[in-house]
């Protein structure tokens, strides 16, 4: 089955800083890879997600990479403010057009220094 | 925008009691998951439950658990007999196509079950 591993577990930056987190999958069959943010006490919340058949997608000061080949996504946060300290999850859907669950990858800590 | 509302936020029971947790979905909603996350760790899925069966189920989801879609707009999760260990955040999610045709899906707030 699919496994899906993040890194860092924690990441600090100073405001206006970029920050990268990175996951890799097992499953090269998995073709939807989405980024969650969850702030405390909240559920996650979908951010931005990329498809298999595009390698990178932008939402304003959010980036998504995927490297089919190496089997990895990584996303990139710009000009970084305090609102973007939450835990971020990467994940993958158990692959082949199932109507899969999605596994997570261990979260990140993000926190933004003002 | 449409959301997914989990009751209740916070639900307190002692072992061995039944507990039921409510989550009504996004309404055009077709598929629908229970994940829970236990504090500080990942994201753990346990079942997802499409055209008024389940779909799969993980290996947490044993013979404790059960869901159920009552009516057409509320999806519940029952364990039966309450361990210290299912003390967790259950997460309610809702999509309308599944996620391995490349959708991902609505999470809700959440339901925190402390079991004492």
């Amino acid at each position: 089955g699919e496994n899906v591993e993040q890194h860092p577990s924690t990441l600090s930056v100073q405001e206006g800083d970029s920050a990268v987190i990175k996951c890799t999958y097992s499953d090269s069959a998995s073709n939807y890879f989405p980024w969650y943010k969850q702030e405390l006490g909240k559920g996650p919340q979908l951010i931005i997600d990329i498809r298999s058949n595009v390698g990178e997608k932008k939402d304003q000061r959010i980036a998504v990479t995927l490297n089919k080949t190496a089997k990895h996504f990584s996303l990139h946060i710009t000009e970084t403010q305090p609102e973007d300290s939450a835990v971020y999850f990467c994940a993958a859907p158990k692959g082949g057009g199932s109507q899969g669950n999605l596994i997570f990858g261990k979260g990140t800590k993000l926190s933004v220094k003002p | 925008e449409p959301e997914v509302t989990q009751t209740p936020s916070h639900q307190v029971t002692q072992m061995g009691q039944e507990v039921i947790l409510r989550c009504v979905p996004i309404s055009n909603h077709l598929y629908f998951y229970w994940y829970r996350q236990i504090l500080g760790q990942k994201v753990e899925f346990l079942v997802s439950f499409y055209n008024n069966e389940i779909s799969e189920k993980s290996e947490i989801f044993d013979d404790q658990f059960s869901v159920e879609r009552p009516d057409g707009s509320n999806f519940t999760l029952k364990i039966r007999s309450t361990k210290l260990e299912d003390s967790a955040m259950y997460f309610c999610a809702s999509s309308d196509r599944p996620t391995g045709d490349g959708y991902g899906y609505t999470f809700g707030s959440g339901t925190r079950l402390t079991v004492v």
